[in-house]
């Protein structure tokens, strides 16, 4: 383990409160995605970005936001127009734009009552 | 989008039998296919890839195969273990030139290897 981390592990909000679940990576990797994981759904792409300062939608984006001011960090904010959060959230990054092999982190179950 | 089909959701195997796992892909344009086992409570790892140029990649106990007029590939285990055991998802994704590469999963297959 190690390289890629997610914090935190549990995060408990109140409807209709935005919440900020962190990623950081110390793998010097270019490109960084956040996926949401439902039971018996999958992995489904919320947001990627291949460099610093871009990003674009994934998937199911609608309801979330992220930023991308340093490689390192690609934080994702679940705001209140997310209409289900409740769900467990990784973070995962590859090399570069060419490299298909995306390293995951622990992830971060939100719980969203 | 590409859509990705995975089958069975769940399968008990026998310890020592194998065990298949099978996908399949929508989208002619992926060339990209990886496997990724998750133990309980554990983030995702990749266990074997193939690309389209490729109709068959082994390692060790587990293999891939792609069929890509057919638009599907399968994962095999064989001489199975308890630590075998997890949830298994396919991916699929399509060229990634000057993009990022956006991986399309499967629904996952939970493995249960018993004694």
């Amino acid at each position: 383990d190690g390289g890629i981390t997610q914090s935190p592990k549990y995060l408990f909000r109140k409807e209709g409160q935005n919440v900020t679940l962190s990623c950081e990576q110390n793998l010097n990797h270019d490109a960084m995605y956040w996926y949401r994981q439902d039971p018996g759904q999958g992995l489904r792409l919320i947001y990627y970005s291949q460099i610093v300062n871009d990003f674009q939608k994934g998937d199911i984006a609608e309801g979330y936001s992220v930023s991308r001011e340093k490689k390192e960090s690609f934080p994702l904010t679940v705001t209140s127009a997310q209409k289900n959060p409740t769900a467990f959230y990784l973070c995962a990054s590859s090399v570069d734009r060419a490299s298909y092999e995306q390293y995951f982190g622990p992830g971060t179950r939100l719980t969203v009552t | 989008g590409e859509n990705v089909e995975q089958h069975p959701s769940t399968l008990s195997v026998q310890e020592g039998d194998s065990a298949v796992i099978k996908c399949t892909y929508s989208d002619s344009a992926s060339n990209y296919f990886p496997w990724y086992k998750q133990e309980l409570g554990k983030r995702p790892q990749l266990i074997i890839d193939i690309r389209s140029n490729v109709g068959e990649k082994k390692d060790q106990r587990i293999a891939v195969t792609l069929n890509k007029t057919a638009k599907h590939f399968s994962l095999h285990i064989t001489e199975t273990q308890p630590e075998d055991s997890a949830v298994y998802f396919c991916a699929a994704s399509p060229d990634n030139t000057g993009t990022a590469s956006k991986l399309t999963f499967g629904t996952g297959t939970r493995l249960q290897v018993t004694l």
